[in-house]
């Protein structure tokens, strides 16, 4: 299987800055992909990463590096509105989105 | 038009009922999905469509029968489902399915179905 491992919970204070980890098995890796999800509500998309490296959206960052099957999505300057859950997807050739388990971020005062 | 539509939002049916969800989107996207959604748990994959044709069914039980009507719709029709079936369904599409680039997904808003 593609295994695909996230913290399950994490805390963070408004303003702070916050690393959400994944890792995911190598083989066939085609893409890596970050979405929010508020509770009840559809994900939403926030980044793609399928070269090494860093890719800058705003207060979100995300990195990849392939050969240590290993992505972090980087929230700076946290504000509440970003408690929710991020689901890290990975993407296998000839096959479709394996989601993690999802991280449930809360962002107190 | 960049939003994939599902109606119902919410939907309460008993275990004897038949009812439908629907999915629908122009972007043009050739690749149509169902998703289930427990509470605090990740997406898990039903079904997928591409092209209009049945590409993978992740051995979901028959009470649930997806259709797709033509490229931009897809329906998921419910027959005597069990309360362990409540959960948030979400439809999603992409440009294409499998290997091809950057073909990232997007959601509906999803369904909430409660079976009593």
């Amino acid at each position: 299987g593609q295994n695909i491992d996230q913290p399950t919970e994490m805390t963070a204070t408004e303003g702070a800055i916050v690393q959400i980890n994944c890792t995911y098995q190598t083989s066939g890796f085609n893409g890596l992909f970050w979405y929010q999800q508020h509770a009840g509500e559809a994900p939403t998309f926030l980044s793609y990463n399928v070269l090494d490296g860093l890719e800058e959206k705003g207060r979100f960052s995300s990195f990849l590096s392939r050969s240590k099957g290993y992505s972090y999505l980087l929230l700076k300057e946290l504000q509440m509105k970003d408690s929710a859950s991020y689901l890290c997807a990975v993407r296998y050739y000839g096959q479709n989105f394996v989601f993690g388990p999802g991280t449930r971020l809360s962002v107190l005062p | 038009d960049t939003e994939v539509t599902q109606t119902p939002k919410h939907l309460v049916m008993g275990m004897t009922n038949k009812k439908s969800l629907k999915c629908e989107q122009h972007m043009g996207h050739r690749a149509m999905y169902w998703y289930k959604q427990k509470a605090k748990k990740p997406p898990e994959l039903m079904f997928v469509y591409s092209y209009e044709k049945l590409s993978i069914n992740e051995s979901v039980p028959s009470r649930f029968s997806p259709e797709c009507p033509n490229s931009s719709l897809l329906n998921l029709h419910l027959h005597a489902l069990q309360p362990e079936d409540s959960a948030l369904y979400l439809c999603a599409s992409s440009q294409g399915a499998g290997g091809e680039r950057n073909y990232g997904y997007t959601f509906g808003s999803g369904t909430r179905l409660t079976v009593v």
